[in-house]
């Protein structure tokens, strides 16, 4: 079975554009969350969406923002680039989810904003 | 939120040495796992532990929820196994709540 891809993996904006990243889940899983990764305040979740819906939030303003597909398929968006937003951004997928079961990681998004 | 502890927060070894990574939390949790952040920054899964004891071949974790730790053996060391090393716990309605990592670097 496939792993959960992410798309682009490196990617470089600059301040002020908007980026939007890509998660496909792992085949049946339902559950999709993304969390940022930075230097100083290490791993932090964004949000999670089941079935289309967004179930969990954060704490992260509101140019992060997020959607599900039909086929589970995830994206999020950030608009307003700021320098600080540049991290690694990985998305988790898993079948129920509700945190109740093994989280499955993606390799990363790595986004650079100059 | 629960607030998570890992310790130490550096390890250096010599390969074949073993070494005991620790994971405390504040709170009761219902699930816990553990990863291994390789150098491209992809979380592997190592264990998902709740409770209990379990082995993958020369990696054990053993999490005591009564008491709100964790443990993670790494037995005869190889170069490999350098990285970071996460435990996360969480549970129905929260979302993994990752600590600062041990970042641990095998030397041959």
């Amino acid at each position: 079975k496939a792993g959960v891809t992410q798309t682009p993996r490196y990617l470089i904006k600059t301040r002020g554009q908007q980026v939007t990243l890509s998660c496909s889940p792992i085949s049946g899983h339902r559950s999709v969350s993304w969390y940022q990764q930075t230097p100083g305040q290490g791993l932090q979740f964004l949000f999670e969406y089941f079935s289309e819906t967004q179930r969990n939030k954060g704490n992260f303003p509101g140019r992060f923002s997020g959607r599900q597909f039909s086929n589970s398929r995830s994206e999020m968006n950030v608009s307003t680039l700021e320098l600080g937003d540049s991290a690694l951004y990985l998305c988790a997928s898993s079948w129920r989810g509700l945190f109740q079961e093994t989280q499955y990681f993606g390799p990363g998004t790595r986004l650079l904003v100059l | 939120g629960i607030q998570v502890e890992q310790s130490p927060p550096d390890l250096i070894l010599q390969e074949g040495a073993n070494s005991t990574l620790r994971c405390n939390f504040s709170d009761s949790v219902n699930n816990l796992q553990w990863f291994h952040q390789n150098p491209w920054g992809q979380l592997i899964n190592l264990f998902y532990i709740p409770s209990g004891t379990k082995q993958n071949g020369r990696l054990s974790a053993t999490t005591v929820a009564t008491e709100r730790y964790s443990l993670l053996y790494i037995s005869s060391s190889q170069t490999t196994d350098s990285g970071v090393y996460f435990c996360a716990p969480y549970s129905g309605n929260t979302p993994l709540v990752f600590g600062k990592g041990t970042r641990l670097s095998v030397i041959a």
